[in-house]
């Protein structure tokens, strides 16, 4: 069964304090990773799509990695607005459309 | 620019009612359309998607249906509602082949 399993469940940080987030994923074969951003209370925003590994994204204070296994989304700098739930998605081969997510990493940047 | 529209933002129903969801996308042609739920500590579940008008696909067997009367307009269903049907609802559209997907603002389901 594919599996998206994320890292820690939440994480608090001080302002300016960088860190990473982790994405594990077990799955029969990865036709892409996805990062989103979800704030409370809202849907989901697209940040990354990652395919092979190796491969790198970056936005602003954010860098996704990719490797055979996993993820992480590293955080430089974080700043108080950077606080949301990440959630991280693979898609599977097969022809589905389907997305597997994970739990998502609630992050917290205390000024 | 492409949007999504999705309402109401909140519902509170009792158990044993029925439902209607509605979700309308604009500024795109034939995109695949989605509904997910996000129940507390779970991650987000596909319930149903579709390719094209009147071709829904689900995931899921449940309380649930939807359906597609027009290119961009994605309908969830339901003609009694459980407690287990509590939860976000999103609905989520991409371009055909293409693998992004962008959300609405979600729903927030309350069954009493």
């Amino acid at each position: 069964e594919d599996q998206v399993t994320q890292s820690p469940e939440a994480l608090r940080l001080q302002e300016g304090e960088s860190s990473s987030l982790n994405c594990s994923y077990t799955v029969s074969g990865l036709r892409g990773l996805f990062w989103y951003r979800q704030d409370p209370g809202k849907g989901p925003e697209f940040l990354f799509t990652l395919y092979s590994a190796g491969e790198e994204k970056e936005k602003e204070r954010l860098k996704a990695t990719l490797t055979k296994k996993e993820s992480f989304l590293h955080i430089t700098a974080p700043k108080p607005e950077d606080s949301a739930t990440y959630l991280c998605a693979v898609r599977v081969q097969g022809g589905s459309e389907k997305l597997v997510f994970g739990k998502g990493t609630k992050l917290t940047v205390n000024p | 620019s492409q949007t999504i529209h999705q309402w109401p933002a909140t519902l509170v129903q009792p158990v044993g009612s029925p439902l209607s969801l509605e979700c309308t996308v604009e500024g795109t042609s034939n995109p695949n359309l989605y509904w997910y739920r996000q129940a507390a500590g779970r991650g987000l579940q596909l319930l149903f998607y579709s390719v094209g008008i009147g071709q829904i696909s689900s995931e899921v067997p449940q309380n649930l249906s939807a359906s597609r009367p027009q290119d961009r307009q994605f309908i969830l269903s339901s003609k009694k509602l459980l407690l287990s049907d509590s939860g976000f609802y999103l609905c989520a559209w991409s371009v055909l082949r293409s693998e992004k997907l962008f959300f609405g603002s979600g729903t927030q389901l309350s069954v009493l």
